[in-house]
This record gives structure tokens, C-alpha cells and sequence, in this order.
């Protein structure tokens, strides 16, 4: 029942590598967002945005760059790759604030 | 500081037996309170929102109570069935930030046949 997509679901990746992370909404939705997840911890917000054209750095400090250049669209991209990046990347849309959030399925990355 | 404290003790209970998960605030002024449910491998699903001014809402077998004076939300599921077992997540936003929601790190129910 999942309107908001991510791809890959798994990554594995070398040091120093480019990739970018998929996110997409068929909801309309104008809020999006970026949370790192580690196994049993709780969710930190690295980005977000209320629209297109829209972003900003959320509460952890996070090398991502992210994009909204539509509003269906989040894409989040790490140019150099590390191990500390490794972990699990959730986002998540909702129509305004204070409304719950519809996450996606997650990317877990590993880089090696 | 601020945090929020979720038991990291897994909850282990019989099938058909109540399921209270507790949720602990510090330091701050939450507007609004949700749960969320996380299977392994998955993204939380949202099951029930509490507003401040709230002191309990229910949907089906969910019940969640907010207590601002004891800084603490109370989640229960009655008749729990093993289709329950999952990690669930308290998250709050505050008055002054409603763009973020901060989220616990769960506590796992495991229920049992």
C-alpha cells in the first residue's frame, strides 16, 4: 500500500564512490524528508523540504546533498562514499506539518 | 538535555494479553505525539496521533494516553495476537518546530502463541 518508493534497497559500495539515493511520492505531497536510521536506534533527520526548490539540513549532521526539483521527486546523493555512512536511509512525505509521515521501505547501505 | 526514552528491554507477553509500551519525554513541549509501527527491514507505519490538549485517543485494539504533567504517553494494545510483534516508535513535535518530528528508538514487543 506504499505510495513513496525507494531505490535501491540494498546498496553495497566502495570508499570513495557516488551514489544517489532514490525517493518518490505519488501522494502530491509537499513535505518530504530524509531520516538515518541505525539497527535499534532511533531516527535522525539528516534533510527536508517543503516544496520544490525547497531544502534544508535537518538536526544531524549528515556529507548528503539532496534536490527537489519536483515535487514527487527527493533524491539524496553522497558524492565520496564511507564506511561511516553506512546505515539506513528512510524517507518519508506527508501533505503539512503536524500530520503523520508516510515513509518508504528504507535503502540500506553499506559501504565497504 | 533533551531526550526521549523508550524501555530498550524487549516487552514479552502472551497472545490476548494487554501490551502497555511507555513513552518518556525530557525537556520538551510536545504539541503533538504519534506511534508508529516497525517491522524489520521495513519503514515505521503511523498508527495513532495525540494532540496536548488530549488525554487519550483509541483506534480498534490501539489506545494511547498523554500525560503532560508526567511528561509521558502510554500506548496499549489489548488482545494482542502475534501479528503485533514489531518495534514501536514514540515520535513529538514541539510548538515552536512543527516541521520535524523526533522520534524515540523503540521498544519491541514480542508476543507469543
Amino acid at each position: 500500500e506504499a505510495d513513496i518508493y525507494q531505490t535501491p534497497r540494498y546498496l553495497v559500495i566502495g570508499t570513495g564512490k557516488k551514489i544517489t539515493l532514490e525517493c518518490s511520492q505519488t501522494m502530491g505531497h509537499d513535505k518530504m524528508y530524509w531520516y538515518q536510521q541505525d539497527p535499534g536506534m532511533e531516527l535522525h533527520l539528516i534533510h527536508y523540504s517543503y516544496g520544490v526548490n525547497s531544502t534544508e539540513k535537518g538536526d544531524l549532521s549528515s556529507e548528503s546533498t539532496v534536490s527537489r526539483i519536483r515535487t514527487e521527486h527527493f533524491p539524496l546523493t553522497l558524492e565520496s562514499a564511507r564506511p561511516s555512512h553506512t546505515s539506513q536511509y528512510l524517507c518519508a512525505s506527508r501533505d503539512r506539518d503536524n500530520s503523520p509521515l508516510h515513509f518508504g521501505n528504507g535503502t540500506r547501505l553499506t559501504v565497504t | 538535555s533533551q531526550k526521549i526514552e523508550q524501555n530498550s528491554e524487549a516487552l514479552n507477553i502472551q497472545e490476548g494479553k494487554t501490551a502497555t509500551l511507555t513513552c518518556n519525554y525530557t525537556n520538551y513541549s510536545p504539541a503533538y505525539l504519534q506511534w508508529y509501527r516497525q517491522d524489520p527491514g521495513r519503514g515505521p507505519v503511523f498508527l495513532l496521533l495525540i494532540r496536548e490538549n488530549e488525554k487519550e485517543k483509541r483506534k480498534e485494539r490501539l489506545k494511547v494516553t498523554f500525560d503532560t504533567t508526567l511528561k509521558q504517553s502510554l500506548f496499549h494494545i489489548t488482545a494482542s495476537q502475534p501479528a503485533d510483534s514489531a518495534t514501536y516508535l514514540c515520535a513529538l513535535t514541539e510548538m515552536d518546530s512543527s516541521y520535524k518530528l523526533i522520534f524515540g528508538s523503540g521498544t519491541r514487543l514480542l508476543v507469543r502463541p
